[in-house]
């Protein structure tokens, strides 16, 4: 069964360093999702993409987030600075045409030092 | 985004047991998805209802859609240990980004 798949499973990096999470979302998908789950709370939506432009943002979707889709099949979220509040998992999903239903990725853990 | 209220925040239960969660809202939502979260993975879409009123079962899953648009509940029949995890509902309202509530933790006991 197709799966959504992300890379990679955990990521460390330091205050004000740049890192971009991958994502491979599902071959015949047209809308691509990054959400976010600080621990122990729930899942937070961040930004939507369809037709290689940003649809949707949240609040928490500041300038200091993008996305992109370089090529065909990776989906990426780029944080520019990180910062210690960025710790968290952060879910990539995809959504197929004429549908509701999002299926997420397994995840990237990422802990901001 | 609008607040979703979902309860009980955890339940502790026997196996075999049936277990009842729901979602409430203060404003309309036009699709409401179930999912089941284990620890350190992704959300896994259980159930997902489009229309109000709609129910909607699978395998030993069961969830409605409220006739209000407000609120949904799911249903688990005969629980297995298996279904120990953190179960989320989410709305969408508008646009498509998902809506989630804070999770009902559910331990089922051998």
């Amino acid at each position: 069964e197709p799966e959504v798949t992300q890379t990679p499973s955990h990521q460390v990096t330091q205050m004000g360093q740049e890192v971009i999470l991958r994502c491979v979302p599902i071959s015949n998908h047209l809308y691509f999702y990054w959400y976010r789950q600080i621990l122990g709370q729930k899942v937070e939506f961040l930004v939507s993409f369809y037709n290689n432009e940003i649809s949707e943002k949240s609040e928490i979707f500041d300038d200091q987030f993008s996305v992109e889709r370089p090529d065909g099949s990776n989906f990426t979220l780029k944080i520019r600075s990180t910062k210690l509040e960025d710790s968290a998992m952060y879910f990539c999903a995809s959504q197929g045409p004429g549908a509701y239903e999002q299926y997420f990725g397994p995840g990237t853990r990422l802990t901001v030092t | 985004g609008q607040q979703l209220n979902q309860s009980p925040q955890s339940m502790f239960i026997q196996e075999g047991e049936d277990v009842s969660m729901n979602c409430t809202s203060s404003s309309i939502f036009n699709t409401w998805l179930w999912y089941k979260q284990d620890p350190g993975e992704g959300p896994v879409l259980l159930i997902a209802l489009y229309k109000a009123g709609e129910l909607t079962s699978n395998g030993r899953l069961t969830a409605q859609f409220g006739i209000t648009r407000k609120d949904s509940f799911l249903n688990i029949s005969a629980s297995i240990p298996s279904d120990v995890g953190i179960y989320f509902c989410a709305g969408q309202d508008s646009g498509y980004a998902l809506n989630f509530g804070k999770g009902t933790s559910l331990l089922v006991t051998p």
